[in-house]
């Protein structure tokens, strides 16, 4: 079976620092994977997508992830972080297996930037 | 271009009352899913339309749940009657591919 799996509750980090937010996955087959941010009152934001190609993947609002296969991780970063990227992080793989691509997601990390 | 855009934002309804959640896609959109998010745990696929179709519904939790997608465009989530554990957080997601989903804002469902 799919899954995705979120470590970590809530990472908390301080602002100029480097971050980290973790995702394994479980899929048989090609991995789609991808990184959505929720906001405070606001809906799901794409923030990034790896579905072939290079490993490092760069997203919206100066994110990146690294594609890992070996460990089947999918680890969202960012090199010097900002209050203002306080918010709710989702990983995400699509389950292509039933033909209908749903997403199957983390349950979320919660990412407090300290200034 | 808009975006997905769900109605209400909040609703608060007792138990064993009726709610409708409606989603309107991005235009041109063919694919239209619902996800629900109970508090703190992770997001849930509840069903899968394309244009008017149901291709998947299989993480509908029980027949207390209908859905529906009129000529294709717009969606609706009745929940007929509400439970308690119905509470949570109802998203929806468009896309005209199967790589990106676009999410609405969701809709916060509290039932007391």
């Amino acid at each position: 079976a799919q899954s995705v799996a979120q470590p970590e509750d809530q990472v908390n980090v301080a602002e100029g620092n480097p971050l980290t937010v973790k995702c394994t996955y479980s899929v048989s087959g090609n991995p789609y994977l991808f990184w959505y941010v929720q906001y405070p009152n606001r809906g799901l934001q794409f923030l990034l997508k790896y579905i072939t190609g290079d490993n490092l993947v760069k997203g919206s609002y100066g994110f990146e992830a690294e594609f890992n296969k070996s460990q089947t991780s999918f680890h969202l970063k960012k090199p010097s972080a900002l209050v203002s990227d306080s918010a709710l992080y989702f990983c995400a793989v699509r389950d292509g297996t039933s033909g209908t691509y749903k997403y199957i997601f983390g349950t979320g990390t919660r990412l407090k930037v300290l200034a | 271009e808009a975006g997905v855009t769900q109605f209400p934002s909040h609703s608060v309804i007792e138990k064993g009352q009726t709610v409708t959640l409606r989603c309107d896609p991005i235009s041109g959109h063919d694919n239209l899913y619902w996800y629900r998010r109970v508090m703190g745990k992770e997001i849930k696929f509840l069903l899968h339309f394309v244009k008017e179709s149901k291709q998947d519904e299989s993480g509908m939790p029980n027949n207390r749940f209908l859905a529906e997608r009129t000529g294709g465009t717009y969606s609706t989530l009745k929940v007929q009657p509400a439970e308690l554990e119905d509470s949570g957080v109802y998203f929806c997601a468009s896309s005209n591919s199967y790589n990106e989903q676009f999410f609405g804002p969701g809709t916060r469902l509290t039932v007391l």
